[in-house]
């Protein structure tokens, strides 16, 4: 198990394209979440899934960001027409979801820069 | 979940032990102490959580207060590659919507030779 993993690292795209990013988690962990971290602030929640069910989105997940885990295994976070607003590092994390006080496990980040 | 106050910065001599506060006056009696770390350029790290009593791992030690209103993150031993920042977090558990992580702005560490 080499940890949480993350697909592409970096990213530079046109104002307007789309963009689709990869996560995989750790391999037993039923939970997996997405963030976005902008320059000099925390991670901010953007969506989780339990298992293949996309459970809570947060409101800065507009409806140009569409997330989704089929399977259940790994997951992919796709920016429709992307903004300058955009650019940002996307973050994933992975729990085991047992129930208790469990911790995250976050990936490397998808560093998007949108010009 | 209960916000979280904590100093912008702090500096730490190498070697010395590093003690970063928290202050979470408004925590539940169900929250736990959560905190994770970002090394530049990196996705966060789980460092260590508690509840009530005082929690150490290989990584570093938590002191949490008698009321739990504040807490203080002790690395024993501060090396250059604990430069970081340091977020202080309550939560729930690991249930439902309250799994979601709240970060606030954290500590920035800076290790010093």
């Amino acid at each position: 198990d080499t940890g949480v993993s993350q697909d592409p690292r970096h990213k530079i795209t046109k104002r307007g394209q789309n963009v689709t990013f990869r996560c995989d988690p750790i391999s037993e962990h039923n939970r997996l979440y997405w963030y976005r971290q902008t320059l000099g602030q925390g991670p901010e929640f953007l969506t989780y899934f339990q298992n293949e069910a996309q459970l809570e989105k947060s409101r800065l997940l507009s409806d140009r960001f569409s997330a989704e885990r089929p399977k259940g295994s790994f997951s992919t976070l796709e920016i429709q027409r992307t903004e300058q607003g955009d650019s940002a590092m996307y973050l994933c994390a992975s729990s085991l979801g047992s129930g208790t006080a469990g911790e995250q496990y976050f990936g490397p980040g998808t560093r998007l820069t949108v010009t | 979940d209960a916000k979280t106050t904590q100093p912008t910065s702090m500096d730490c001599a190498e070697g010395r032990a590093a003690n970063l506060p928290c202050n979470h006056s408004t925590i539940s009696g169900n929250e736990y102490v959560y905190w994770y770390r970002q090394i530049h350029s990196q996705g966060p790290q789980y460092i260590i959580h508690g509840l009530k009593n005082n929690e150490t791992n290989e990584m570093a030690s938590l002191i949490i207060t008698e009321d739990r209103k504040s807490s203080t993150l002790i690395l024993p031993h501060a090396t250059l590659r604990d430069t970081a920042v340091y977020y202080c977090i309550v939560r729930v558990d690991d249930t439902g919507t309250a799994s979601k992580l709240t970060f606030g702005t954290g500590t920035r560490l800076q290790v010093t030779l």
